[in-house]
């Protein structure tokens, strides 16, 4: 079935810096796209989402690019914080409120 | 607003045991979504509804799982004869027809099968 995948399983910074953590997803009837974070033992944690029509959206530190003729989709953490250490998980959907459909994740460790 | 519940934290069960996990989603929230995730995995949808009626469920749902949400408000995850390839996080979502793709999610139900 398709399905929606990280390209690294993990990712490195140093506090400060900024992070990019991509997704390739293969259904080209998505329309909706979210990034979510998990932080151990808890649930996954609404970061932002971005609709098929619009190709960048922004939000306090994040921004969300989405590349439809690649079928890619990335996140940009700005200034990265100890406190975004966590997995990260694309998902997407071809219909809102729809079953969401989750890549494997990537995992951010932000050293200090 | 308190969030998505989700009861217990934590069930040890043994094996051909059966196990009930409950979830309260959101109060004006409508609709509810059930996931299973595995570690080093991202989460896996199992079936969703919306008000009362049961609107999808994923192959992944086998005849041994059943869910409910009979009033419309919380809902109900039932595992029958577990095994131990039922180990996992049970993770419930809901969400609302004007906040397209923010799902909601609580913290999980953590089913250990011995």
């Amino acid at each position: 079935g398709e399905s929606v995948g990280l390209h690294l399983p993990t990712l490195s910074v140093q506090e400060g810096d900024n992070s990019i953590i991509n997704c390739a997803y293969s259904n080209s009837a998505s329309d909706y796209f979210i990034w979510y974070k998990q932080e151990s033992g808890k649930g996954p944690q609404f970061i932002i989402d971005i609709r098929s029509n619009m190709d960048k959206r922004q939000g306090q530190r994040v921004t969300v690019l989405l590349n439809k003729t690649v079928k890619h989709l990335s996140l940009q953490i700005a200034a990265t914080q100890p406190g975004d250490s966590a997995v990260y998980f694309c998902a997407e959907t071809p219909q809102a409120g729809t079953a969401l459909i989750f890549g494997k994740g990537t995992t951010l460790s932000v050293s200090s | 607003d308190t969030g998505v519940s989700q009861d217990p934290r934590h069930k040890i069960t043994k094996r051909g045991q059966n196990v009930t996990f409950r979830c309260d989603p959101i109060s004006e929230h409508n609709r509810l979504y059930w996931y299973r995730q595995t570690l080093g995995q991202g989460p896996e949808f199992l079936t969703y509804f919306q008000n009362e009626a049961q609107l999808e469920k994923s192959r992944l749902l086998s005849d041994r799982f059943s869910a409910e949400r009979p009033k419309g408000s919380f809902s109900t995850l039932e595992i029958q004869r577990t095994e131990q390839g039922d180990s996992a996080m049970y993770l419930c979502a809901s969400s609302s027809p004007d906040r397209a793709g923010g799902y909601t999610f609580g913290s999980g139900t953590r089913l250990t099968v011995v």
